[in-house]
């Protein structure tokens, strides 16, 4: 199976700051990379698709990058409805594999 | 509206068996190939298993494989997932997904249904 490392797990950040997450495969994957935001008590809701493409409703601050095997999601102006837990995932095989998960706080 | 509702979760003994329904409404559940995705407590987010539109293609999570199984109803627009065997660590919210947007990740999400295996 297709591994996905994220990093960091966690962090904390104030409002405007610049934020940035890494997600290394196991393998090249071309730009089969998505992003996932998690909130407690909700579903995850969709950021990023294939590495780079925005989907309809997300803010613009959020954005993607990368290809073959690392990968960056970034969000350019951390506000407080950002925290979360986001996630990657590689959608390269039929079977699935999601990162750990980096939290992202407010400082 | 575009909705995905989990239902059938529960608590159940080590060794029990449980059936996870999702009805669909809003889309051509028929169209698309759908998901189940968990996320244990205190964990992240885990792929369990996907199944193709016309049920052709079935594919599971390496340790579900065996225990579970996935199976649809387009005329019902309904997904299913039968788990026997159930372990402790299959504790969990168990999501089911699906792709509108694109065919490489998952847009649209259920609410989740819990999953409580314990004796």
């Amino acid at each position: 199976d297709i591994q996905m490392t994220q990093s960091p797990s966690s962090l904390s950040a104030s409002v405007g700051d610049r934020v940035t997450i890494t997600c290394r495969a196991s393998q090249s994957i071309s730009t089969y990379v998505n992003w996932y935001q998690h909130k407690p008590g909700k579903a995850p809701r969709l950021l990023i698709y294939v590495a780079s493409t925005l989907q309809n409703g997300v803010p613009s601050r959020f954005s993607g990058s990368g290809s073959g095997a690392e990968f960056t999601l970034t969000i350019s102006s951390l506000q407080p409805e950002d925290v979360a837990t986001y996630y990657c995932q590689q959608s390269y095989s039929n079977t699935w594999t999601f990162g750990q998960g980096t939290k992202v706080e407010i400082k | 509206e575009v909705q995905l509702v989990e239902s059938g979760g529960g608590l159940v003994k080590p060794g029990g068996s449980l059936r996870l329904s999702c009805s669909a409404s809003g889309f051509t559940f028929s169209s698309y190939k759908m998901y189940w995705v968990r996320q244990a407590p205190g964990k992240g987010l885990e792929w369990v298993s996907s199944i193709s539109s016309s049920s052709s293609y079935r594919f599971y999570a390496d340790s579900m494989e065996g225990r579970f199984t996935v199976s649809r109803d387009n005329a019902k627009n309904s997904l299913f997932l039968q788990m026997d065997s159930l372990r402790a660590e299959d504790t969990a919210v168990y999501y089911c997904a699906g792709p509108l947007t694109t065919s490489d990740a998952v847009d649209i999400w259920g609410q989740g249904t819990m999953v409580t295996v314990s004796s």
